[in-house]
């Protein structure tokens, strides 16, 4: 079945530091990837999306490209801010079906000042 | 504010007992999804409703039941609680089936 890895955290970095979080999927057809972020004591929001091969998908200074050759979709920032702390949860819909959502286990992040 | 709305924010129990989370879609959006996130297994896919049919089941127990109605709020029901169904439980909804989901804050289900 389908799954999505991510790398492991928590992950600390200083503020304006470079953050790349690795995301590798496994799925059948042609999933669309998503980066969702969820904030302490809130529910998951959608960071954001790329639905083919070599799409770029960008938010809020956030950025992941869909890797259909190296199955990838890492997400980036050049420069992180103390309010990016939260947890990141890559995930991918199925394109032949219900569309449900499968994740990864999440990385947690923490910027310090 | 995704625009999802889930009552109640918070549920305290007891085992063997049941329960019912409910939750509104986004306006327009016809696509709802329920979802578990526990320590262990992480956030999983537990079932989705379109335009009040079942659409798709994920791991979801034969003691949980789901329904969604003409109004499109949907309803999941958990019964025979036992302490490892603690967890967050999110819904979802979309316009369609291939659009993004929108979450709500989620339900927090704690089993004593």
């Amino acid at each position: 079945g389908d799954s999505v890895t991510q790398m492991e955290g928590p992950v600390t970095l200083s503020e304006e530091a470079f953050l790349t979080i690795n995301c590798t999927y496994t799925a059948t057809g042609y999933p669309s990837l998503f980066w969702y972020v969820q904030y302490p004591g809130e529910g998951l929001q959608l960071l954001l999306k790329a639905t083919k091969a070599d799409d770029k998908g960008s938010n809020k200074g956030f950025e992941a490209t869909y890797r259909k050759e190296t199955t990838s979709f890492h997400l980036e920032k050049g420069s992180v801010q103390v309010s990016d702390s939260a947890v990141y949860f890559c995930a991918l819909s199925d394109s032949a079906g219900s569309y449900q959502l499968t994740f990864g286990k999440g990385t947690k992040l923490s910027v310090i000042p | 504010d995704s625009g999802v709305t889930q009552t109640p924010k918070h549920l305290i129990t007891a085992t063997g007992q049941r329960v019912t989370l409910r939750c509104s879609p986004r306006s327009g959006d016809l696509s709802v999804y329920w979802y578990q996130q526990s320590l262990d297994q992480g956030l999983q896919f537990l079932i989705q409703y379109y335009n009040g049919e079942e659409r798709a089941k994920g791991n979801i127990l034969e003691r949980f039941s789901a329904q969604q109605f003409p109004d499109l709020h949907s309803e999941l029901n958990l019964s025979s609680l036992e302490l490892g169904d603690s967890a967050l439980y999110f819904c979802a909804s979309s316009v369609g089936t291939n659009q993004p989901q929108h979450f709500g804050d989620g339900t927090r289900l704690s089993i004593l």
